[in-house]
């Protein structure tokens, strides 16, 4: 079983639904992150957020909005997405800054499909 | 630019032998690497990690070694189970960042 606990496992929304995406962690882990995995490729990092502040965002277009609403929870709301956008969606965590040489542990992730 | 790089995407092995699945990486400023298993419908599962002061971790059939000089790094499994049989990706970080870059992964099948 997974540490980190994903919902929904799927997701089915339109263009110009609003959703939201979970993620949950009681390791007592500090840094949080969202990831975007597309068929046959590798995870791409989406947001990083660490002691509960976001610490990196690589570009991610604004239609994805994180919040971090505290230590142990990771939210990502999504507004107006396009099809494109749809992905595997994965969430992980781990012990924070500074602590060094710890591995980011994953959740099964968030499977999304814009029709 | 892709910074971590596995060039095969896939890999078949009998049963009991030995799998070796390879990674190169660019960035002389990584220090931080680790391998991932992912089976299908689940996320990524560490596996085993290694940093750059050492040349080999061993966890009971799963050993990384490596080469600095080369930029290469290589996971053994010995010996091999279907079980194993999954994608495995190669990660790697640099001073002690927050941010994992990742490669393209390996498929390895592992034959009864």
């Amino acid at each position: 079983d997974t540490e980190v606990t994903q919902t929904p496992k799927h997701l089915v929304m339109g263009m110009t639904n609003k959703k939201s995406l979970k993620c949950e962690q009681h390791m007592g882990h500090r840094a949080m992150y969202w990831y975007k995995q597309k068929a046959k490729k590798p995870p791409e990092l989406m947001f990083v957020y660490s002691y509960e502040k976001l610490s990196i965002n690589e570009s991610v277009p604004s239609r994805f909005s994180p919040e971090c609403p505290n230590s142990s929870l990771l939210n990502l709301h999504l507004h107006a997405l396009q099809p494109e956008d749809s992905a595997l969606y994965l969430c992980a965590s781990s012990p924070g800054q500074g602590k060094y040489g710890q591995p980011q542990h994953f959740g099964d992730g968030t499977r999304l499909s814009i029709l | 630019d892709q910074q971590v790089k596995q060039n095969s995407p896939s890999l078949s092995v009998q049963e009991g032998r030995i799998s070796i699945l390879n990674c190169d990486y660019t960035n002389s400023m990584f220090d931080y690497f680790l391998w991932y298993k992912k089976y299908p419908a689940e996320g990524p599962t560490f596996l085993i990690s290694i940093s750059s002061i050492k040349d080999k971790n061993e966890d009971g059939r799963f050993t990384v070694f490596l080469n600095k000089s080369a930029k290469h790094l290589s996971l053994h499994i010995v010996p091999s189970q279907p079980g194993d049989s999954a994608v495995y990706f190669c990660a790697a970080s640099d001073g002690g960042s927050e941010k994992l870059v990742f490669g393209k992964g390996t498929k390895l099948t592992v034959n009864p």
